[in-house]
């Protein structure tokens, strides 16, 4: 069974720092592209970033690029999201995801429960 | 980056019933587009990828078709546990965008 398990989310100031992890089991961590996507209370999803298999590929929404890094530890079976430079606006529920083998990576097929983060003073 | 508009925004429906959702791109993602279900209180479920698609274990009553621009939805008799919301994502180009939803309702 695919399981995604969040963890990070806080309570944090604007302008501040913070590191999402996502720990995967269940399937080879390193055959898969891994997504983050978040969505805010209330609110539609967005697709925030994705990193490759190996780690070589990177991209980013429009509204977090410069500010966030996706990261992955193929060793650890882990996934990161460096968040720096936190607005108000990047208050949500971050999930993790998996990419689909068969749209190469770049549908989440299998989703965590997700990690709050809230960016308030 | 590519919009996805989803319509409409709420539909209420009966058990039983046809339910035919909406999905446009703002320009062409060809045949990559996927659907999601989500409930309250949980991480979205891929239904459709590829357009048409059904991933795995999705009940046959659910059916996608469209290619370019225009996308549908179809769910051939509604469940009770088929009442939730509904996105569309396109994955044809970066970065990868979703519609804002569809919400599905008892009527």
């Amino acid at each position: 069974e695919v399981q995604l398990v969040e963890s990070g989310g806080v309570v944090v100031q604007p302008g501040g720092s913070l590191r999402l992890s996502c720990v995967a089991s269940g399937f080879i961590f390193d055959d898969y592209a891994m997504h983050w996507v978040r969505q805010s209370v209330g609110k539609g999803l967005e697709w925030v970033s994705l990193v490759s298999w190996d780690g070589l590929k990177r991209h980013y929404a429009d509204s977090v690029k410069g500010r966030f890094t996706i990261s992955r530890d193929n060793g650890k079976n882990s996934l990161y999201l460096q968040m720096n430079g936190l607005r108000p606006e990047d208050t949500a529920l971050y999930y993790c995801a998996r990419g689909s083998l068969a749209t190469t990576g770049r549908i989440p097929d299998s989703w965590g429960q997700g990690t709050l983060v809230t960016v308030s003073s | 980056e590519i919009v996805m508009t989803q319509s409409p925004a709420t539909l209420s429906v009966s058990p039983g019933e046809r339910v035919t959702l909406s999905c446009r791109a703002s320009q062409s993602v060809s045949s990559d587009l996927a659907w999601f279900q989500q409930k309250p209180g949980q991480a979205p479920r891929l239904l459709i990828y590829g357009a048409s698609t059904r991933a795995t274990g999705i009940p046959a009553r659910f059916s996608g078709s469209g290619s370019g621009t225009e996308f549908t939805l179809t769910i051939a008799s509604l469940q009770s546990e088929d009442f939730g919301f509904y996105y569309c994502q396109q994955c044809n180009s970066w970065p990868l965008t979703f519609g804002q939803g569809t919400k599905v309702e008892i009527k």
